[in-house]
């Protein structure tokens, strides 16, 4: 099974500031990874895949980079509606797996 | 519109079985792979099974392997896991996602989300 490593596991950002959010293969996984935005109480919500292919309505300041091993998800510039946890996950391999998360918490 | 509607859950006892479903409308279901993913309280995201298009090829997790079955009626657009021999720590919100393709590799990402089912077991 491919681990799924988040750091870190929370991040406190000022509103307008950039955020940096890693995430780490314990094996290659190509660019089969994706980046998930989940506020609570609702379902998780696609921001990127393919490592770095925004999804369909996801603004710009969301960035996804990356291949093999080490991925980063960058926040430009936060918005109030970008505080929320981020997972990531990979679709190489099965069994599918998701990192444990990184809580973007307002400063 | 896509949506996924989940439904099934409740409380139940360690032992016992339980089926969810997950009706899908507003895109060709026959076409796309699916999958489950939970959430146990206030963790993070666990994915737990999947079923490619057509074919219907599955695929578990190891901590479900063996008492979870996957199964969808592309008649009925509907998608289900049937959960057998629950644990305490099978206790999550079970969502159901469409996958972006029929089931190969680069298709299991997940763009559209149920609301989610919870499942309680505890005795």
């Amino acid at each position: 099974e491919i681990v799924m490593t988040q750091s870190p596991a929370t991040l406190s950002v000022s509103p307008g500031e950039r955020a940096t959010l890693s995430c780490r293969a314990s094996q290659s996984v190509s660019s089969n990874l994706a980046w998930y935005q989940q506020k609570p109480g609702q379902a998780p919500r696609l921001l990127i895949y393919g490592a770095s292919t925004r999804a369909t309505g996801i603004p710009a300041r969301f960035s996804g980079t990356g291949s093999g091993t080490e991925f980063t998800l960058t926040i430009s510039s936060l918005q109030s509606e970008d505080f929320a946890v981020y997972y990531c996950q990979q679709y190489n391999n099965w069994p599918l797996t998701f990192g444990g998360g990184t809580k973007v918490e307002i400063k | 519109e896509v949506q996924l509607v989940e439904s099934g859950g409740g409380l139940v006892q360690p032992g016992v079985s339980l089926r969810l479903s997950c009706a899908a409308s507003g895109f060709t279901f026959i076409s796309y792979a699916m999958t489950w993913v939970r959430q146990a309280p206030g963790k993070g995201l666990e994915w737990v099974s999947g079923i490619s298009a057509s074919d219907e090829s599955t695929y578990y997790a190891d901590s479900v392997k063996g008492r979870f079955t996957i199964s969808r009626d592309n008649f009925k657009n509907t998608l289900y896991l049937q959960m057998n021999s629950l644990r305490a720590e099978d206790t999550a919100v079970y969502y159901c996602a469409k996958s972006s393709g029929s089931g190969y590799r680069s298709d299991w990402y997940f763009y559209y989300w149920g609301q989610g089912a919870l499942v309680t077991v505890s005795s």
